[in-house]
Parts: structure tokens; sequence; C-alpha cells
């Protein structure tokens, strides 16, 4: 089975950094995502990291220690459009079907 | 490139009567085709999976069916709505072949009254 665990609401001042955190226990590791979601609407895909390391988009980063069993976003440069919510989604134990976590809801304030 | 449609938009429905949302994909073949309900507050809950025409895994056992006539065309139905229907309903796509990234469509956000 798969256990994920991401802090249910965090705040940040715009035009700073934020890390979202997102633990998992799991067997079989086959990806880590990150989604976003704004409120009313789908979830839209920021990124998939199957290897250790940092993943860098452009404002957003991604990080994966698969022997932690710890993925984190970074978002820099926050703007107010990035108040959404933000889900860590794990695929594993064969499976090519990920399971999300309840989401962080980010909120971005002036 | 690959889009992906869901209708309707929004929908409010009585308690026991019939539902069917569509979903459909376009620019790519043989996509694996997934459902998810997202109770109000809640994460995303797998209802339904299919990796091609007429298969169908269901994760969660409920008063809902789907069911995949074509390709590129997956449909979510029940016979008989509940209250607990509810909810903002979201099909997904991701290609076959082991790649897992899934691309939602727009959603449906039903009431059931």
């Amino acid at each position: 089975g798969q256990n994920i665990d991401q802090p249910t609401e965090m705040t940040a001042t715009e035009g700073a950094i934020v890390q979202i955190n997102c633990t998992y226990q799991t067997s079989g590791f086959n990806g880590l995502f990150w989604y976003q979601q704004h409120a009313g609407e789908a979830p839209t895909f920021l990124s998939y990291n199957v290897l250790d390391g940092l993943e860098e988009k452009g404002r957003f980063s991604s990080f994966l220690s698969r022997s932690k069993g710890y993925s984190y976003l970074l978002l820099k440069e926050l703007q107010m459009k990035d108040s959404a919510s933000y889900l860590c989604a794990l695929a594993s134990g064969g499976s090519y079907i990920p399971t999300f976590g309840r989401g962080t809801s980010l909120i971005v304030h002036p | 490139s690959q889009t992906i449609h869901q209708w309707p938009a929004t929908l409010v429905q009585p308690v026991g009567s019939p539902l069917s949302l569509e979903c459909t994909v376009e620019g790519t073949s043989n996509p694996n085709l997934y459902w998810y309900r997202q109770a109000a507050g809640r994460g995303l809950q797998l209802l339904f999976y299919s990796v091609g025409i007429g298969q169908i895994s269901s994760e969660v056992p409920q008063n809902l069916s789907a069911s995949r006539p074509q390709d590129r065309q997956f449909i979510l139905s029940s016979k008989k709505l509940l209250l607990s229907d509810s909810g903002f309903y979201l099909c997904a796509w991701s290609a076959s072949g082991g790649r897992y990234t899934q691309y939602f469509g727009p959603g449906t956000r039903l009431t059931v009254l």
C-alpha cells in the first residue's frame, strides 16, 4: 500500500519562495508527480520525478529522494495566481496509476 | 496536441435519477482512461480505469458504472443517483505503455438534491 503525507495548508508572501513537502511510504517506486489545482478547476500537471535530484521548470522545481521517501515542490517568486492546491501523487507497487495525496492549499498574500 | 473534453460542465440532478457523463480524448490513440471523483475538501478518488475498448476496472464498489464504447470515449453512468454521489468528476488520460503522467479534463460538477 501507499501512505502519502503533505501539509494541509501553507501561507506565503508574494515574491517569496515556498517549499511544499511530501513524504511517502511505499514499495516498488515508479514515480512521483506534482499537480496544481485552482479552486473549482481540474488538476494540471507540474512535474514528474523518477530519479533522485532536482528538476527545474521555470519558477517551479521538484526534488526527490527515493531513499528518504521524500519530495518537495519549490515555488520561487511567488505570484498571487500561485494560490492553489498542490497535489503530490505516487505511482508504485507495479501500478502505473498514481495515488493522490490530499493536497496542500497554498495561500499567497500581498 | 492532445485534448480532453468532458460534458456537461455542471449538472444538478434529483436523487434516484440516472446519470451519464461523457469524456472524449483527441490527438492520441489507445490511451489509458480514468474517472476520478473529488468530494468537497477531499482528495481525488479513483473510480474506474480502462486500458482499452470494453476493458473496465473498478476501484470502488458503488452504484456507478463505466463504459468505453470507443477508443477515445469514456462514459460514467448511474441508474439511480444518491446524495453521496455529489462531487467533482474528473476524467483523465495517460499514454499507454508505462508512461504514467495523467492529464485531466475540465471536470463535471454534479450536485444531487
